[in-house]
């Protein structure tokens, strides 16, 4: 039972442009939501995260906007970089905060 | 500052055998998470340990076992190795249970 859940395996963006990463979520009890950048033979890097009470969380290029009501959230990537091109896992846990779920991953492929 | 770091980078093994995997976490960190990860997969929960004690356990079979020592180090234990245990072990470490973890580069194992 997948309860992080990225439906688009693939994005393809020109250098510059808008990233729109997105991720859906099941579990109402999940409070904290962080997003992970993975390259080829390396584990995944932490990029931002947002809580429960926000809706919004800027980090420079990177902002992460959380609707509760529709157990959605997006990384929003502005301006694209090529060496943004990586898999990018959203992941989410509970009041307990002791396991973490991950989506399947959504692979940004930025276009110079 | 060191990162996570793991030990071994690759590994082979048969069925039936059986792996210890080590992980080092940051400097001041208390927590350690182990994951697994097949391809085309997020990484899945197997363990969490706090303070050598374990807070959290994934959906993995009683073959799977973990410890944590004094130093906040860690080891995952795999016995009776299947072919489908191949994959990409992660270990993440975190100042405290509900923080974020910061990952390490994994240890490839390859059941044959």
């Amino acid at each position: 039972d997948q309860q992080v859940k990225q439906n688009s395996p693939s994005l393809s963006v020109q250098e510059g442009r808008i990233s729109i990463l997105n991720c859906d979520y099941t579990n109402s009890m999940f409070d904290y939501f962080l997003w992970y950048k993975k390259y080829p033979a390396e584990g995944p890097t932490f990029l931002i995260s947002i809580s429960s009470i926000k809706d919004k969380n800027e980090d420079g290029r990177f902002t992460v906007f959380l609707n509760k009501s529709a157990k959605h959230l997006s990384l929003h990537i502005v301006p694209s970089q090529p060496g943004d091109s990586a898999v990018y896992f959203c992941a989410a846990s509970g009041l307990t905060g002791n396991q973490f779920y991950f989506g399947t991953g959504t692979s940004l492929t930025v276009i110079p | 500052d060191a990162g996570v770091t793991q030990s071994p980078t690759h590994l082979i093994k048969t069925r039936g055998q059986h792996v210890t995997l080590r992980c080092s976490p940051i400097s001041g960190h208390k927590s350690v998470s182990w994951y697994q990860q097949v391809l085309g997969q997020g990484p899945q929960f197997i363990f969490q340990y706090y303070e050598k004690e374990e807070r959290g356990r994934g959906n993995f079979p009683d073959r799977f076992s973990a410890r944590q020592f004094p130093n906040y180090s860690s080891e995952l234990n795999v016995n009776a190795l299947l072919l489908g245990d191949s994959a990409l072990y992660l270990c993440a470490s975190s100042v405290d249970i509900s923080y974020e973890q910061y990952f390490g580069p994994g240890t490839r194992l390859t059941v044959t």
